[in-house]
């Protein structure tokens, strides 16, 4: 069965240094997306991608963070100067159609992100 | 008012017994409605969705929804051990984005 995955499942860093995390979406997917968890919260969105542009991000999605598709397979999230607040389990998520029909999400099993 | 309300739990009951999890919602705007099980340090997983008020069964799980009060449930039957993780209920308003209830912690006892 077509899944999503991430890598690094663990990350850990130096505030201020910058981070890629790294998705393979399911690969006849159109649509991706970023979400974040910080640990007992809710999952937040951030961003979703769609032929090469973002077409919708969150108030948390400032411009420390990109997106980028650099080749046919791989999305990233690249944080440029992390902070202790960017602590969180990171999740990847892929979609094969929007359109105006409800589009099925489907999550990778996340990246955890540790800023000390 | 939060978009999306679910109470953290967490929910423990013995095996075997029916667990019901609900979430309300302020916004008018989500068409669908989702359930998502999400193990520790785990991505979540799809349950169900629905769309309209009414339920809608598979297997051991029903997804109940009702717009007109801005509620919806799950229920799980003959619940097990296996059954112990976090539901999150999710909604969707036609945009790209998943707005998500903070997640219900549920254990099933042996």
């Amino acid at each position: 069965e077509p899944e999503v995955t991430q890598t690094p499942s663990h990350q850990v860093t130096q505030m201020g240094q910058e981070v890629i995390l790294r998705c393979v979406p399911i690969s006849n997917h159109l649509y991706f997306y970023w979400y974040r968890q910080i640990l007992g919260q809710k999952v937040e969105f951030l961003v979703s991608f769609y032929n090469n542009e973002i077409s919708e991000k969150s108030e948390i999605f400032d411009d420390q963070f990109s997106v980028e598709r650099p080749d046919g397979s791989n999305f990233t999230l690249k944080i440029r100067s992390t902070k202790l607040e960017d602590s969180a389990m990171y999740f990847c998520a892929s979609s094969d159609s929007r359109l105006a029909l409800y589009n099925e999400q489907f999550f990778g099993p996340g990246t955890r992100l540790t800023v000390l | 008012q939060k978009e999306v309300e679910q109470d953290p739990g967490p929910l423990s009951v013995p095996e075997g017994a029916i667990v019901s999890l609900n979430c309300t919602y302020s916004n008018s705007a989500f068409q669908y409605f989702m359930w998502y099980r999400q193990y520790s340090r785990k991505g979540p997983e799809l349950l169900m969705y629905t769309y309209s008020s009414g339920n809608k069964e598979d297997g051991r799980f029903t997804a109940q929804v009702d717009k007109s009060s801005k509620y919806i449930s799950l229920f799980i039957r003959d619940s097990q051990p296996s059954d112990s993780a976090t539901y999150l209920c999710a909604m969707w308003a036609g945009t790209y984005k998943y707005i998500f209830g903070t997640g219900t912690r549920l254990k099933v006892l042996a």
